[in-house]
């Protein structure tokens, strides 16, 4: 059963606006990642975070984890039309392989 | 070169045919993976290995096979194909401490 379930299913914005994607997920987890899919093309893994951290920076990327809700929000800051893409959390359980969400498709039009 | 490539890129086949897709890595990683995607329901795993002599089932491996041939190389067959097994079938690896998974580019399957 999939564990993670993305929100919303799809974005759209203009350039220079923030995009923010949420995940939610069942079962406690060692970590969770996001990961980007252009269309029809493998994925990108674009952050992790650990079970013991709250926020994580990577450059225009912003990932927060609330363990007690069971949610994580990406937070993708100054949007360009390179952005479009599916972005997908991803939940390690039990450090065996990763439990993907069905994914928020973001738009960013110029 | 790709760290992670997956032959072929596009097949069509039809109903019970046997097809093989193959994966090959160059990340040196131990651990390789076979998820499908289908349109709406994001990828779902069918089969994982952590080293040559180790196999795994998946969310969901029925009508699956998969052969770790080496480190490096990690094939999944359809030994029937069913038009339900129409879907983007991706071949990742990762490290021993799952910090981040690789993914090949993905094969677009299609039965007829």
């Amino acid at each position: 059963s999939q564990q993670g379930e993305e929100d919303p299913q799809a974005l759209s914005i203009q350039e220079g606006e923030n995009a923010t994607m949420n995940c939610s997920y069942k079962t406690s987890i060692n970590n969770l990642q996001w990961y980007r899919q252009n269309s029809g093309r493998g994925l990108v893994h674009l952050i992790l975070i650990r079970s013991n951290e709250r926020e994580k920076h990577s450059g225009r990327l912003r990932v927060t984890l609330d363990t007690s809700k069971k949610s994580s929000s990406l937070l993708i800051t100054a949007s360009r039309a390179a952005d479009t893409a599916s972005y997908f959390c991803a939940t390690d359980q039990a450090g065996t392989a990763l439990i993907f969400g069905k994914g928020t498709t973001l738009s960013v039009s110029s | 070169d790709a760290d992670v490539t997956q032959t072929p890129r596009n097949r069509i086949t039809k109903t019970g045919k046997r097809i093989m897709l193959e994966c090959s890595q160059t990340k040196g990683h131990d651990r390789m993976y076979w998820y499908r995607q289908d349109p709406g329901l994001g990828l779902r795993l069918i089969y994982y290995s952590f080293d040559v002599k180790d196999i795994n089932k998946g969310e969901i491996s029925d009508g699956y096979s998969v052969s770790r041939q080496a480190q490096a190389k990690f094939s999944l067959s359809l030994e029937s194909a069913i038009p339900n097994q129409t879907a983007l079938y991706f071949c990742a690896t990762s490290d021993l401490r799952l910090r981040g998974m690789f993914f090949g580019p993905g094969t677009r399957l299609t039965v007829l």
